[in-house]
């Protein structure tokens, strides 16, 4: 089965300082990765996917994601965080249904950005 | 740009009653979802429809029936409804029956089952 893990429940980090949230996977053959934001009483938005290609991948809101598969890992970084990046991020694997591809999400992680 | 539009945004309903959500894909998406996120939950897929054919079913309680019409929107109902109901109600919609794994969420439906 498909499916990734978001070990950290919440990150807290300063304004202005480099922002890691972890993601790990464990998937049968080649992983297609996505990250996802949920701001308060919002919908999912779309941030970065990694399909096939580098493993470094550049998304929205200057956010960007490494994928290394020795450590299975698909970890979202910024090098400069901001007050309104606050939100809950899902990190997210697509598989193959019988009809139609899915998304299996983690429990996401809670981003607090400290002024 | 157009986006994917749910109603009613809020639903507060008794147990044992119906409620309906409706949801509008973003045009010439081929793909419609529907996905349920509890409290602190992390969303869980319920259904889909490609080009207004169910084509996979996920968690959803046999209570819940979802269709989608020849104009795209998609319905959700939900019969008999149990306090554990209460939860943001996600659509969404994608190109591709969703093998780009980019979907496009609507803001949610809350419903509260008093």
């Amino acid at each position: 089965a498909q499916s990734v893990a978001q070990p950290e429940d919440q990150v807290n980090v300063a304004e202005g300082n480099p922002l890691t949230v972890k993601c790990t996977y464990s998937v049968s053959g080649n992983p297609y990765l996505f990250w996802y934001v949920q701001y308060p009483n919002r919908g999912l938005q779309f941030l970065l996917k990694y399909i096939t290609g580098d493993n470094l991948v550049k998304g929205s809101y200057g956010f960007e994601a490494e994928f290394n598969k020795s450590q299975t890992s698909f970890h979202l970084k910024k090098p400069s965080a901001l007050v309104s990046d606050s939100a809950l991020y899902f990190c997210a694997v697509v598989y193959s249904g019988a009809g139609s591809y899915q998304l299996t999400f983690g429990k996401g992680t809670k981003l607090s950005v400290i002024p | 740009a157009a986006g994917v539009i749910q109603s009613p945004r809020h639903l507060i309903k008794e147990k044992r009653e119906t409620a309906t959500l409706k949801c509008y894909p973003i045009p010439r998406h081929d793909t419609v979802y529907w996905y349920q996120q509890g409290p602190g939950q992390d969303p869980q897929f319920l259904i889909s429809f490609y080009e207004k054919m169910q084509s996979d079913k996920g968690s959803i309680p046999d209570r819940f029936s979802a269709q989608q019409f020849s104009d795209y929107h998609s319905e959700l109902n939900m019969s008999s409804l149990e306090l554990g109901d209460s939860a943001l109600y996600f659509c969404a919609s994608s190109m591709d029956r969703g093998g780009t794994g980019e979907l496009f969420f609507g803001e949610g439906s809350r419903l509260t089952v008093l």
